[in-house]
């Protein structure tokens, strides 16, 4: 079945120490996005991609970074996480042409920060 | 910039009816879609009005007014395994990007 993938499912890192969170995907859509998600909060976007072009939120803060290699995966790097970082990341995917607002998300990874 | 407003919780008993409201204030207003997340799992796509009056699918309707900026998700014969979040969200930034709603957290009891 085509899907969103996210590996871990679980994080746990140290107070500053860099990390990395993957995505990938079988569905060939052409954007992808990762959302932080606290509890009870709405997930709310960090960053997307269209195809390869980098789209960076306002409010997203430098400490968060993105790699798309290829279409199929997707990459944050957190890289001094503090403990306000810690949540939900979800990954998801969409494809322009299709219904404007369908986004298919991964299962999510729960990062939690020592 | 782009908000839109649920209740926070929402309670209903079993085979119940329960509608989910939603208002927005968006600029370049493309339409309005619904997820539901249930805890600890990933929103799922429920809906999508792109036009005004109301979509069925199944137990689940949601409607859109325009001229209002509101939208709702109704849910009937409600199920336990409907208890989840519940988002409406708007797509933004030419329709790349969805700005979700507050999120309402629905509890559906025997």
């Amino acid at each position: 079945d085509a899907m969103v993938i996210q590996n871990p499912r679980y994080q746990v890192t140290q107070f500053g120490k860099p990390v990395t969170l993957s995505c990938s995907q079988t569905l060939n859509h052409n954007v992808m996005y990762w959302y932080q998600q606290k509890s009870s909060q709405a997930p709310k976007l960090l960053f997307h991609y269209y195809d390869k072009d980098f789209n960076n939120e306002a409010d997203t803060p430098d400490n968060f970074q993105s790699r798309r290699p290829n279409t199929s995966f997707c990459f944050l790097d957190i890289r001094s996480p503090g403990l306000g970082d810690a949540a939900m990341y979800l990954c998801a995917t969409s494809t322009r042409g299709g219904r404007l607002n369908e986004q298919y998300f991964g299962p999510g990874t729960r990062l939690t920060v020592t | 910039g782009q908000s839109l407003e649920q209740p926070s919780e929402v309670t209903a008993v079993e085979g119940a009816i329960v509608q989910i409201n939603c208002t927005y204030q968006t600029s370049g207003f493309y339409g309005l879609s619904w997820y539901q997340q249930h805890d600890g799992g990933a929103p799922t796509f429920l809906s999508y009005n792109a036009l005004d009056g109301l979509e069925e699918t199944g137990r689940f309707s949601s409607f859109l007014s325009r001229s209002d900026s509101y939208g709702y998700l109704l849910l009937q014969e409600l199920q336990m395994k409907d208890s989840a979040s519940y988002f409406c969200a708007a797509p933004t930034g030419g329709g790349n990007k969805l700005t979700f709603g507050t999120g309402t957290q629905l509890k559906v009891e025997l």
